[in-house]
């Protein structure tokens, strides 16, 4: 079984600090993919990444995968309220699977004016 | 374009009652999913079709859980009996085919409270 786990799990912290967010697995992944997900909404696709070491921007989030393609990390720079949410990663395995998606255990993040 | 709808939004039932739930994904979409998520973690693969068939339902309870998809459209997911811990967001996506890397559009959920 694939497992992802996220931390830290819970984030709460003024506007315009920067914040950090880990996924760590034991399996390596073909490519991992970053979704928001806001209250009594359904996860919406941030980014994808494919490569290891591959460094993806968004406007203030930057998104890495790890080299060996285990890990990732999403920075957010100078957070702003609208970022609140549930950021989830997710992987998608090595052996086929039909675009099946492991999700990690979440961290939500919420900003304060 | 429209994206995936479901019905309800909201469900409360007693435990050991039956509920059902509705998915209707984009259009061309050949592969829909349904995820378990539990307030606050991240959505579980319950069952993923292509077309009418199914590609993976390794995580479904099968004992109490089911789901079709019978003209390749439509889906339905039903409990029954129901049991407290099924209390979750039932959340059903679609992608237009199964292949890896096929982003994955997911519909509002529906939050079902079991008492």
């Amino acid at each position: 079984t694939q497992l992802l786990e996220q931390s830290p799990q819970f984030l709460s912290i003024q506007e315009g600090e920067n914040l950090t967010v880990y996924c760590n697995s034991s399996s390596v992944f073909s490519s991992l993919q970053w979704y928001r997900q806001e209250p009594g909404e359904g996860p919406v696709l941030l980014v994808t990444v494919v490569t290891g070491g591959e460094v993806k921007k968004l406007k203030r989030l930057t998104f890495q995968f790890g080299d060996a393609r285990k890990d990732s990390s999403l920075h957010i720079t100078a957070a702003q309220p609208g970022d609140t949410g549930l950021y989830l990663c997710a992987g998608a395995g090595l052996t086929g699977g039909g675009n099946k998606l492991t999700f990690g255990t979440g961290t939500q993040l919420k900003v304060e004016l | 374009e429209a994206g995936v709808a479901q019905s309800p939004r909201y469900k409360i039932i007693e435990k050991r009652q039956s509920v059902a739930f509705w998915c209707n994904p984009i259009s061309g979409h050949a592969t829909l999913y349904w995820y378990q998520q539990i307030l606050g973690q991240g959505p579980k693969l319950l069952i993923q079709f292509q077309n009418n068939g199914v590609v993976d339902d390794s995580q479904l309870p099968k004992d109490r859980f089911s789901a079709e998809r019978l003209k390749g459209v439509d889906s339905t997911l039903k409990i029954q009996p129901a049991k407290l811990e099924d209390s979750a967001v039932y959340l059903c996506a679609s992608s237009f085919n199964f292949y890896q890397g096929n982003e994955q559009f997911f519909g509002p959920g529906t939050r079902l409270t079991v008492l």
